[in-house]
């Protein structure tokens, strides 16, 4: 159980245009996701917190109006980055947390995204 | 603030032989600490997690590790290593006073078994 699917897994774009990457909780409901980048070789670095029927929070330093997070149902949550450029190629994860769960529960991670902006 | 160290970027151990991969963290109230794992191009996943109680804490794959309060230390520990262990090895953390909060990564260590 407990199952977390990321799509696309892999997407090239070119510099200027958006694109879309989902987060579904296959076989329970998320009140809460997160949206982890990870560079090469380094640590993941949270991005923002989405919260179910509310706006997501951001870390420091992530823009909000480039990075458009939604969180429509209990089920799914959408990272947008919008304007690509090949700065933002990077690969992207999310998390989420079983509705209900204690906070000690450990985060069910999709299997990420490898975004690359050319 | 919470923290996590990872002071290895890789450690290298021969199949057979036990392996620790370090962690210690800095959080204000108790931590909640996790391991988790990572093979390339893939998400994390879920190792073990420390919340309260046994200090030595046995998780997936054999896998253990052992809370220490007074050195703030969570290192990884399996007895005997195997080759497919190889993979990219996270520590988390979560601080207990903030409660809801994102997991707090290291930076990472990648665990090399050779045969």
């Amino acid at each position: 159980g407990a199952v977390v699917s990321q799509h696309p897994s892999r997407v090239i774009c070119k510099s200027g245009t958006s694109v879309k990457i989902e987060c579904r909780s296959l076989d329970f409901q998320a009140t809460t996701m997160f949206w982890y980048r990870q560079f090469p070789k380094q640590s993941l670095m949270l991005m923002a917190t989405s919260n179910e029927g509310s706006k997501a929070t951001y870390e420091q330093g992530v823009e909000k109006d480039k990075f458009l997070i939604n969180h429509a149902s209990l089920t799914l949550s959408t990272l947008t980055v919008t304007s690509a450029h090949p700065e933002d190629s990077s690969f992207y994860i999310c998390s989420a947390r079983a509705s209900g769960n204690k906070y000690n529960s450990p985060l069910h991670f999709g299997n990420g995204t490898r975004l690359t902006v050319t | 603030a919470q923290s996590v160290a990872q002071p290895e970027d890789q450690v290298n151990v021969a199949e057979g032989n036990p392996l620790t991969v370090k962690c210690t963290y800095s959080v204000s109230g108790n931590p909640y600490l996790f391991w988790y794992v990572q093979y390339p191009n893939r998400g994390l996943q879920f190792l073990l997690k420390y919340i309260t109680g046994d200090n030595l804490v046995k998780g997936s794959y054999g896998f253990e590790a052992e809370f220490n309060k007074s050195q703030t230390s969570f290192h990884l520990k399996k007895p005997s290593a195997l080759v497919s262990d190889s993979a990219l090895y996270f520590c988390a953390v979560r601080d207990s006073n903030q409660a809801g909060t994102a997991l707090i990564f290291g930076k990472g260590t990648t665990l090399s078994v050779s045969s």
